[in-house]
């Protein structure tokens, strides 16, 4: 069974830092597109940033040098490091597997439940 | 970033109503659009991915269709447990960006 459970999700300040981790079950990290979503109270839907294959990376223009996403495929873990965050960056994360699980195609069939992080003084 | 705009952004609809939501692209991406459902404190729920293929477990009154910059959700026949918001999101290109979402009410 695929699982993806996120932790970290704190209180914060403006300008601190923050890391978040999902922990998956049931398939590899390695070998699938590993992403985060936010979405901020009240608000859509934000997609944030993906890591796949040997390590590629892509972020959201929003999050682009202060986010940096990582995998550990050994302990089946993706990690969002967030530097120099801002009270927009209050959300709560999602960690999504964009995986070949809809007929062969890649598809966000599997999310966690998400983690919140409050950036506030 | 490809931008999407999705309509409209709020609904109301009575029970056995067809429904419609629409998607457009800011430029082709091909059949590469999923359509999400979300209720308040949960994760979203892929309900349709590439346009058109219904999830396994997604009832038979959802169907997407569109191709190219303009897509469509389509519930043939609104039931109680529809409420919530709706997504569509384009995976054709990286950033994957998510349109403004419709907020369905009953």
């Amino acid at each position: 069974e695929v699982l993806l459970v996120e932790s970290g999700g704190d209180l914060v300040q403006p300008g601190g830092s923050l890391r978040l981790s999902c922990a998956a079950s049931g398939f590899s990290v390695d070998r699938d597109y590993m992403t985060w979503v936010r979405q901020a109270p009240g608000k859509g839907l934000e997609w944030v940033a993906v890591i796949y294959s040997a390590g590629s990376k892509h972020y959201a223009d929003s999050v682009r040098g202060r986010f940096n996403i990582s995998r550990d495929n050994s302990r089946k873990r993706v990690s969002l490091q967030m530097d120099n965050l801002s009270v927009e960056d209050t959300a709560t994360y999602f960690c999504a597997r964009w995986g070949a699980t809809c007929g062969g195609r890649s598809c966000y069939e599997f999310w966690g439940r998400g983690t919140r992080v409050t950036v506030s003084s | 970033a490809i931008q999407m705009t999705q309509s409209p952004s709020s609904l109301l609809a009575s029970v056995g109503d067809r429904v419609t939501i629409t998607c457009r692209a800011g430029q082709d991406i091909k059949k590469d659009l999923a359509w999400f459902h979300q209720t308040p404190g949960k994760a979203p729920r892929l309900l349709i991915s590439a346009t058109s293929s219904l999830r396994s477990g997604v009832p038979s009154r959802y169907s997407g269709s569109g191709s190219g910059t303009l897509f469509t959700l389509t519930i043939s026949s609104l039931q109680p447990e529809d409420v919530g918001t709706y997504f569509c999101l384009q995976d054709f290109r990286f950033p994957h960006t998510f349109g403004q979402g419709t907020k369905l009410e009953i």
